[in-house]
């Protein structure tokens, strides 16, 4: 079992690019969240998506930032036009059904993405 | 609270010795809570869980203690190692038809001295 797998692990973008992504979560997850860190700080809670649907995005900024899971592949956190302030590390978690009575989430190792 | 903009606080043991690191939590609907081990430049991993029909837990070198009437849970580490030097961050849980959200709180850096 790979866990949680995130890519790219770092990337570097410039001001008003795009940045993409990509997180695949464990075999047998159906559930992905997403989570933002900055230096010395704990974990923001961004989106939380099913396959194919977005079920909480109270935490993903009301601009820029999109997010997908879809039937095939991996989810996706999409930043457009990117600015200074979103250099930070994004970790994605997976977990199976929240019914199933296992509520861990487990974590990839996390994209670090750096704004010039 | 968050401690936005601020550095991390820190709790320097000594090898050997037994680690205690706190954390308020803030909801009090919360009932299942986790405490999460971050290395320099990892994810965090999952050390022990509560849930909140408990005041207790142990695992291996580890034990979660929960007391619901002030919101608050505690990490303890047996014998600390140098190997426990991270970042641990506790997070709950409340439980609803959202899933599994978590919150996380601030984080302590544990530092061992050998």
């Amino acid at each position: 079992n790979a866990g949680v797998m995130q890519n790219p692990r770092h990337l570097v973008r410039r001001r008003g690019q795009e940045a993409r992504l990509r997180c695949s979560p464990m075999k047998g997850h159906s559930h992905v969240y997403w989570y933002r860190q900055l230096p010395e700080e704990g974990l923001k809670f961004m989106v939380y998506l099913q396959k194919e649907n977005i079920i909480d995005e109270s935490g993903m900024p009301k601009e820029r930032f999109s997010a997908e899971f879809p039937k095939e592949g991996p989810s996706i956190l999409r930043i457009q036009q990117v600015v200074r302030g979103d250099s930070a590390a994004y970790f994605c978690a997976s977990s199976p059904p929240w019914d199933s009575g296992a509520n861990v989430l487990t974590f990839g190792a996390g994209s670090r993405l750096t704004v010039l | 609270g968050e401690n936005v903009g601020l550095h991390l606080p820190t709790l320097s043991v000594q090898e050997g010795d037994n680690s205690i690191i706190n954390c308020a939590y803030s909801n009090s609907a919360s009932d299942y809570f986790i405490w999460y081990k971050q290395e320099s430049g990892k994810g965090p991993q999952f050390i022990i869980d509560i849930r909140s029909n408990m005041d207790k837990r142990q695992g291996q070198r580890v034990t979660v203690l929960l007391n619901k009437t002030v919101k608050h849970l505690s990490l303890q580490i047996a014998a600390t190692q140098p190997g426990d030097s991270a970042v641990y961050f506790c997070a709950e849980n409340m439980n609803n038809n959202a899933g599994n959200m978590l919150t996380f709180g601030g984080g302590t850096r544990l530092m061992v001295k050998p």
